[in-house]
């Protein structure tokens, strides 16, 4: 069945290193790979994604990297800050009833920890 | 645009007891999907509603429903309420198709707690 794992569950890093959160899928048809981040208190917010037509995408100190041979995407955070500690959430397309992709599943999560 | 809401933000119900909580999309958002958020599980899957229709559902017992009305919004269900069945949640709004279809849009969550 269609599954998203995620790694680690926990991870905390100095200020200024990078972090680096790993997620492997199941589904080989799967062509949408976001990335969400969830704060203390708050709802999980889009910070990126990427689709299956390219390997790497990049906005400011965010990358996430994509290698569909293997099934596995991967999001790199640079220059970490304090404000970068949350939750964050991988996730891919689920099957419609129909087989069609649908929305998304989810991995279960990495807490990031970034001490001053 | 406004935003995905949920109403209400926070509930307290006895065992025994069944709740409904509420979801209005982004406007002109058909399909509303609800995830239901514990600690250590990540967000479960409940189930997918696209132009009234179910689309998709996860693995969760028949205690737990939803609907969606002509106007995108939905409602979830939770009957015979459960200690287990305490947590946030999420319902999250997507747009009805092309590149951006699975893009999805969270709403600030319900709170439940069950005694």
């Amino acid at each position: 069945g269609e599954n998203v794992e995620q790694h680690p569950s926990t991870l905390s890093v100095q200020e200024g290193d990078s972090a680096v959160i790993k997620c492997t899928y199941s589904d080989s048809a799967s062509n949408y790979f976001p990335w969400y981040k969830q704060e203390l208190g708050k709802r999980p917010q889009l910070i990126i994604d990427i689709r299956s037509n390219v390997g790497e995408k990049k906005d400011q100190r965010i990358a996430v990297t994509l290698n569909k041979t293997a099934k596995h995407f991967s999001l790199h955070i640079t220059e970490t800050q304090p404000e970068d500690s949350a939750v964050y959430f991988c996730a891919a397309p689920r099957r419609n009833y129909g087989g069609s992709q649908g929305n998304l599943i989810f991995g279960k999560g990495t807490k990031l920890s970034v001490k001053p | 645009k406004a935003g995905v809401t949920q109403t209400p933000r926070y509930l307290i119900k006895t065992r025994g007891q069944q709740v409904t909580l509420s979801c209005s999309p982004i406007s002109g958002h058909r399909s509303v999907s609800w995830y239901q958020q514990t600690p250590g599980q990540g967000l479960q899957f409940l189930f997918e509603y696209f132009s009234e229709t179910q689309r998709n559902k996860g693995n969760f017992p028949g205690r737990f429903s939803g609907r969606q009305f002509s106007n995108s919004r939905s409602e979830m269900n939770v009957s015979t309420l459960e200690l287990g069945d305490s947590a946030l949640y999420l319902c999250a709004s997507s747009t009805t198709g092309g590149v951006n279809s699975y893009e999805q849009y969270f709403g600030p969550g319900t709170r439940l707690t069950v005694t």
